[in-house]
């Protein structure tokens, strides 16, 4: 199974991008990259996910680096509902592998 | 709101009781996991389903745990005799095939005392 390694905390400023890393060197051919974000008492937030191409959609933009090491998710316009716990998986054997994630603050 | 509906949201009781949560899928969804999250950890996977079969239970303690899904759609996980360490929140989570984007509910959190 592909771990994932992603910084424990970030800040960004309303309004700005958001940019969270995330480091996947082990991912197979296979292994799609999948986002989600967990607000705290809640359930996690599928956001977006994609095998090789970047992806966007009305939430965020997913960059894959073309050796699929690592990606970034991009917030373009943060705001304080987005402050979250982020979290980048694989899916190998179509469970999700989650790690501890990055706690994202997002600050007025 | 989350459209995969879990119940309990809460539930304490103590240890060596029997405890049961239950998880209503989105309409159609064919796989259905149960996931286990520890406190400052991200969710474990305990089992999946595809339809009313059992595809991975690996990481299910099944001295202790059970889960079924008699008819395909709705789930029931179990945990007797409970265990202090079994303190976490039991998130469902459904998708329309494997592979497909897993959607989750608001989980049950459950306490041992």
């Amino acid at each position: 199974d592909a771990k994932t390694t992603q910084p424990p905390s970030m800040d960004c400023a309303e309004g700005r991008a958001a940019n969270l890393p995330c480091n996947h060197s082990t991912i197979s051919g296979n292994e799609y990259v999948y986002w989600y974000r967990q607000i705290h008492s809640q359930g996690p937030q599928y956001i977006i996910h994609g095998l090789k191409n970047n992806e966007t959609n009305e939430m965020a933009s997913l960059i894959i680096t073309e050796d699929r090491k690592s990606s970034t998710l991009i917030l373009p316009h943060a705001t304080l509902r987005d402050t979250a716990v982020y979290y980048c998986t694989t899916n190998s054997g179509y469970a999700l592998n989650f790690g501890k994630g990055t706690s994202l603050l997002v600050t007025p | 709101e989350a459209e995969v509906a879990q119940s309990p949201r809460y539930k304490i009781t103590e240890k060596s009781q029997a405890v049961a949560f239950w998880c209503d899928p989105i309409s159609g969804h064919a796989t259905l996991y149960w996931y286990r999250q520890i406190l400052g950890q991200g969710p474990e996977l305990l089992v999946q389903f595809q339809d009313e079969s059992v595809v991975d239970d690996s990481q299910l303690p099944k001295d202790r745990f059970s889960a079924e899904r008699l008819k395909g759609v709705d789930s029931t996980l179990k945990i007797q005799p409970a265990e202090l360490g079994d303190s976490a929140m039991y998130l469902c989570a459904s998708s329309l095939t494997p592979g497909q984007p897993q959607h989750f509910g608001d989980g049950t959190r459950l306490s041992i005392l």
